[in-house]
């Protein structure tokens, strides 16, 4: 069956310091990759996505992800976090053939001044 | 000028109720979603549409029916609410092109149910 896994429901980071939230998967063929934010009460918001090519992708906020296809993930990653990165993060993935998306079931990222 | 807007925001209905949600996506695009989100955040897909046309269809109680009236509009009917009902749905919409398809979501609606 496929799947996203988020292994952490939780990540805590004090400002500056770098941050990487975690996923892996399990789809079928070469699937898309995506990462979305939400805040709270609001909607889920694109950062990035891999497609193909390099396997490192930068998105939005200073926020790029690594694919690696032998590892099945797709971690995000920040150098710096800022307090205003706490959000809840969710990685999502794409069949390439089938338009369904799967969703992990979320990371919240907590960053401390 | 909101990308995908969803009526209402807020929805606190009684268990037996019927009730319809309703999204509205300017960004032209050919595929709508309904995803539920429950208290513990989990994202779970309902529904696809693309252009009008049911492509995706989770298992979800026949209480639950979405209609298309347009590729801009996916509603939502929910009738007979029940108590496991509450959660927050998203609609979203994409353009189903390679490479392109990011998912835009709306603001969602919260629905209680009582």
């Amino acid at each position: 069956a496929q799947s996203v896994a988020q292994p952490e429901d939780q990540v805590n980071v004090a400002e500056g310091n770098p941050l990487t939230v975690k996923c892996t998967y399990s789809v079928s063929g070469n699937p898309y990759l995506f990462w979305y934010v939400q805040y709270p009460n609001r909607g889920l918001q694109f950062l990035l996505k891999y497609i193909t090519g390099d396997n490192l992708v930068k998105g939005s906020y200073g926020f790029e992800a690594e694919f690696n296809k032998s590892q099945t993930s797709f971690h995000q990653k920040k150098p710096s976090a800022l307090v205003s990165d706490s959000a809840l993060y969710f990685c999502a993935v794409r069949e390439r053939n089938f338009n369904k998306f799967y969703f992990g079931s979320g990371t919240k990222l907590n960053v401390k001044p | 000028d909101t990308a995908v807007s969803q009526t209402p925001k807020y929805l606190v209905t009684q268990m037996g109720n019927d009730k319809s949600i309703k999204c509205e996506q300017n960004l032209g695009h050919d595929t709508m979603y309904w995803y539920k989100q429950d208290s513990k955040k989990f994202l779970k897909i309902m529904f696809s549409y693309n252009n009008k046309e049911l492509i995706i269809n989770e298992t979800v109680p026949n209480r639950f029916s979405p209609k298309s009236p347009d590729k801009a509009h996916l509603n939502l009917h929910i009738n007979s609410l029940e108590l496991g009902d509450s959660a927050v749905y998203f609609c979203a919409s994409s353009q189903v092109t390679v490479g392109t398809d990011t998912q835009y979501f709306g603001p969602g609606t919260r629905l209680t149910v009582l």
